[in-house]
């Protein structure tokens, strides 16, 4: 079955450091979601990549799509303390209404 | 207007006991699903539903039994609850049907369970 790996499992980061997080699956996938999860609250949808190579911009948050679609990245530039929490990158390769959950990184920040 | 809603939001009970979790979204969505959040954060589905059919049922203990009565309501029923049932477990819904690459799900709050 489908198998995707989050990495790393914690970051703990100074108030102004940058931030990335990696997510590998193996096998190649149709596309990859990204999803925040602030302390004590539910997953919130950031962005959907779907094309090889692909780089999307939210502010300071990077997101990009390898180019052998099977690896994605989330990085933040100058973290924030807003930028806690648990981010989890989802999957699907199969086109079959199913989302695979990597196992999330966590981001602490210190002021 | 709540777009995912559940209730419970907390819930507490014996080992042994029934108890339903139920979720309503406001969307218009075709697809809902129920998530498992452990507390290592570990977010695994459970079953997902694409106009009142059930589409997804991973490997889930019979214990659970989701419900549709429509496209924007999907509950959850466990029996005989255990120890392990003891997690986080989230409602979501998303547009587009079985078969279909999933687009954004939209998650209600949770319902924390604990079972003691």
């Amino acid at each position: 079955g489908q198998q995707v790996m989050q990495i790393p499992q914690y970051q703990h980061v100074q108030e102004g450091e940058d931030f990335t997080t990696y997510c590998n699956s193996s096998t190649t996938l149709s596309n990859i979601q990204w999803y925040k999860q602030r302390p004590g609250g539910h997953p919130v949808f950031l962005i959907q990549l779907v094309k090889s190579g692909e780089v999307k911009k939210q502010k300071r948050l990077t997101f990009q799509f390898g180019e052998a679609i099977k690896n994605s990245s989330l990085h933040i530039t100058a973290t924030q303390t807003t930028d806690v929490g648990t981010y989890f990158c989802a999957v699907d390769n199969t086109n079959a209404g199913k989302s695979t959950f990597g196992d999330g990184t966590t981001l602490t920040v210190k002021p | 207007d709540t777009a995912v809603s559940q209730t419970p939001k907390y819930l507490v009970t014996q080992m042994g006991n029934d108890k339903s979790i139920k979720c309503e979204q406001n969307l218009g969505h075709d697809t809902m699903y129920w998530y498992k959040q452990d507390s290592k954060k570990f977010l695994k589905i459970m079953f997902s539903y694409n106009n009142k059919e059930l589409i997804i049922n991973e490997t889930v203990p019979n214990r659970f039994s989701p419900k549709s009565p429509d496209k924007a309501h999907l509950n959850l029923h466990i029996n005989s609850l255990e120890l392990g049932d003891s997690a986080v477990y989230f409602c979501a819904s998303s547009q587009g049907a079985g078969g279909s690459i999933v687009s954004e799900q939209f998650f209600g709050p949770g319902t924390r369970l604990t079972v003691l």
